[in-house]
């Protein structure tokens, strides 16, 4: 089955401590992005890579950090979290035509006290 | 980044045709229009996507006039699985393909 797959999907940290959110797409895609999503702001990019070892900055890059080291793989990292970085959290597959058809996983709901 | 418009919430019966009208007074030249479907606590799906005039799939229909100021998404004889946030999206065809995400529609079917 074609799927995007996060883990965790539940987290529950504290200030500082760093996380991983792991991202895995099993469509050969070669595009990879994350996104956040917050009541009242919609979800927002905050990475993207458009293949291996290519990664760019989204529309909110500050305070995360990404690789993508295999084409399948994108996690996300949070160096040291802050409450202002609760949210949920989407990663998302696209096959690069011309539709956009954004394949999401399942979400990661991320509390930071 | 043209902005949209759609009505933040609608209400429908099972077994009607539901049409949502989103719009877009700034869509540039280059932008597709674009539908998705999130349930709570889920990814959102895509739905459709259209540059112009009418397109349909399985799922829907998108209706769009020949300005682009705006579009309708059609759902026939939605069931009470229809009910979620439904989301217009203007898509630059760049190479980020960036979704920006508004509030959506939220659809609620009842029996």
């Amino acid at each position: 089955e074609a799927q995007v797959t996060q883990n965790p999907r539940y987290l529950i940290t504290v200030t500082g401590k760093k996380l991983t959110v792991t991202c895995s797409q099993n469509m050969n895609h070669e595009y990879m992005s994350w996104y956040r999503q917050d009541p009242g702001l919609g979800l927002r990019q905050i990475y993207y890579s458009m293949n291996v070892e290519v990664t760019d900055k989204g529309d909110v890059p500050e305070g995360y950090k990404v690789s993508r080291k295999e084409k399948r793989n994108f996690p996300l990292i949070l160096e040291s979290p802050s409450p202002n970085q609760t949210s949920l959290y989407f990663c998302a597959s696209y096959s690069g035509g011309l539709v956009n058809e954004q394949f999401f996983g399942p979400g990661t709901r991320l509390t930071v006290l | 980044l043209a902005k949209t418009t759609q009505p933040i919430s609608m209400d429908s019966y099972e077994g009607q045709e539901v049409n949502i009208t989103c719009s877009h007074n700034n869509i540039a030249t280059n932008d597709y229009i674009t539908w998705y479907q999130q349930f709570p606590s889920q990814g959102p799906r895509f739905i459709i996507q259209g540059y112009k005039t009418k397109v349909t799939n399985e799922v829907a229909s998108l209706f769009i006039p020949a300005d682009r100021k705006s579009s309708t998404l059609s759902l026939p004889r939605v069931s009470l699985s229809d009910t979620a946030v439904y989301y217009c999206l203007v898509d630059p065809d760049t190479g980020r393909r960036a979704l920006t995400f508004g509030s959506g529609t939220r659809l609620q079917v009842q029996p």
